[in-house]
């Protein structure tokens, strides 16, 4: 909503420039993770999954990669753009649920 | 194609008083989960409601429950509001049964203020 956000991590890039937010996660046993981006005023928009088998998957412009060994999660931006300027938060699917588990968020504000 | 859609928008209780928050899942949806995302952080996992019954819960007290009706829709209420339930109310909606990868929708939320 509106008001995501007062008080998380902050991560300011220059427009054009590539972006990589982290995020750890909890469960050794989950089988998804999802980045979700969340606008302002807005609900949690899906930007892209993995499955706990993989180690990296590609969108456009956007790069997901999985290091379960120190259960690690990281997204890529490329060319970052002033609409990617939002609250982004992982979440992980433990194995045998339909739950989601948010991580905690990231602010990634944009500059020209 | 309308998405997922809550009602009402903002709402303002009183502590001690109920709340009932409104949500119509994505067309061709059939599951609706209800997460409460607090100031400043993630969305926390409420419930889910699967043909009309609870299938799953997260950590929350009894004072929180819910329903779904057999157009797919849902209701979510909290008797006996406290403060610290005053929150950003997200609803998402999926489609059982679907293939990999899993997707939620989510509607805008209900924020709920609680004085």
């Amino acid at each position: 909503g509106e008001s995501v956000g007062l008080h998380l991590p902050t991560l300011s890039v220059q427009e054009g420039d590539n972006s990589i937010i982290n995020c750890a996660y909890s469960n050794s046993a989950s089988d998804y993770f999802i980045w979700y981006k969340q606008e302002s005023g807005k609900g949690p928009q899906f930007i892209i999954d993995i499955r706990s088998n993989m180690d990296k998957r590609q969108g456009q412009r956007v790069t997901v990669l999985l290091n379960k060994t120190v259960k690690h999660l990281s997204l890529q931006i490329a060319a970052t753009q002033p609409g990617d300027s939002a609250v982004y938060f992982c979440a992980e699917i433990p194995d045998n649920t339909d739950k989601l588990i948010f991580g905690t968020g990231t602010r990634l504000q944009v500059f020209p | 194609d309308a998405g997922v859609t809550q009602s009402p928008t903002h709402l303002i209780k009183t502590r001690g008083q109920q709340v009932t928050l409104r949500c119509s899942p994505k067309s061709g949806h059939d599951t609706v989960s209800w997460y409460q995302q607090a100031l400043g952080q993630g969305p926390q996992f409420i419930f889910q409601y699967y043909e009309e019954e609870e299938r799953q819960r997260g950590n929350f007290p009894d004072r929180f429950s819910g329903h779904q009706f057999p157009n797919y829709s849902s209701e979510l209420n909290v008797n006996a509001l406290l403060l610290g339930d005053s929150a950003l109310y997200l609803c998402a909606s999926s489609q059982s049964g679907q293939g990999i990868p899993y997707e939620q929708y989510f509607g805008p939320g209900t924020r709920l203020t609680v004085t």
